[in-house]
């Protein structure tokens, strides 16, 4: 089951914050969040592994209630260099292998 | 420190003929390796999975295949393209660190089937 991302759609001025939201039908073991520019390969950003975990990367964090199956991804005075397609990865653990099921993507666009 | 390539980076073939992609993993041993592919402006569908040498699970019915002949080489290939495989097609690794388990993409490979 995909995970669903919301918004589809984010357009900011450089300095401006955004949430960007996934959420799962079904119950959790990881959530993989990744930044895609257009025409390149998606790059990892981080992976949250427990219910409550919190993790940074400069000025973008990003949360995950396993309780709710949710993660949430928080980008902090937006710079254009955030602009890009974000995609939140789901993995179930056990023997899925590793597998990772992403969700429909949020295209952030950062004007200045 | 581990890399993954993957070849040609822009393919434009005509309906009916084969395919081969190709990507390889270096730096570490016995991966999990995927195959995903991104259709224009839509999300990442993974195709294939591999947790090791010949051994490869599908995760869609389709007109493709994958093969893994040595550890860190996995192929997608097809005897038939059609239109609708046309995409963005994506190799990755599982990177199984202290950081925690997730996956590496290659930089692609841009398919147009015409």
């Amino acid at each position: 089951q995909q995970p669903v991302q919301s918004p589809q759609a984010v357009i900011l001025r450089e300095g401006e914050d955004a949430v960007i939201n996934c959420s799962s039908s079904k119950a959790l073991y990881s959530v993989h969040w990744y930044r895609q520019k257009h025409g390149e390969a998606p790059v990892f950003l981080m992976i949250l592994l427990k219910g409550g975990e919190q993790k940074g990367h400069e000025k973008i964090s990003a949360s995950f209630n396993e309780k709710k199956q949710q993660s949430s991804l928080y980008l902090t005075a937006s710079q254009l260099s955030y602009s890009g397609t974000y995609f939140c990865g789901t993995g179930r653990g056990g023997t899925s292998y590793g597998k990772l099921t992403f969700g429909q993507g949020t295209i952030l666009t950062v004007h200045p | 420190s581990q890399t993954i390539h993957q070849w040609p980076a822009t393919l434009v073939q005509p309906v009916g003929s084969p395919l081969s992609l190709e990507c390889t993993v270096e730096g570490t041993s016995n991966p999990n390796l995927y195959w995903y592919r991104q259709a224009a402006g839509r999300g990442l569908q993974l195709l294939f999975y591999s947790i090791g040498i010949d051994q490869i699970s599908s995760e869609v019915p389709q007109n493709l295949s994958a093969s893994r002949p040595q550890d860190r080489q996995f192929i997608l290939s097809s005897k038939k393209l059609l239109l609708s495989d046309s995409g963005f097609y994506l190799c990755a690794w599982r990177s199984t660190g202290a950081t925690g388990n997730t996956i590496y993409f290659g930089e692609g490979s841009w398919l147009t089937v015409v």
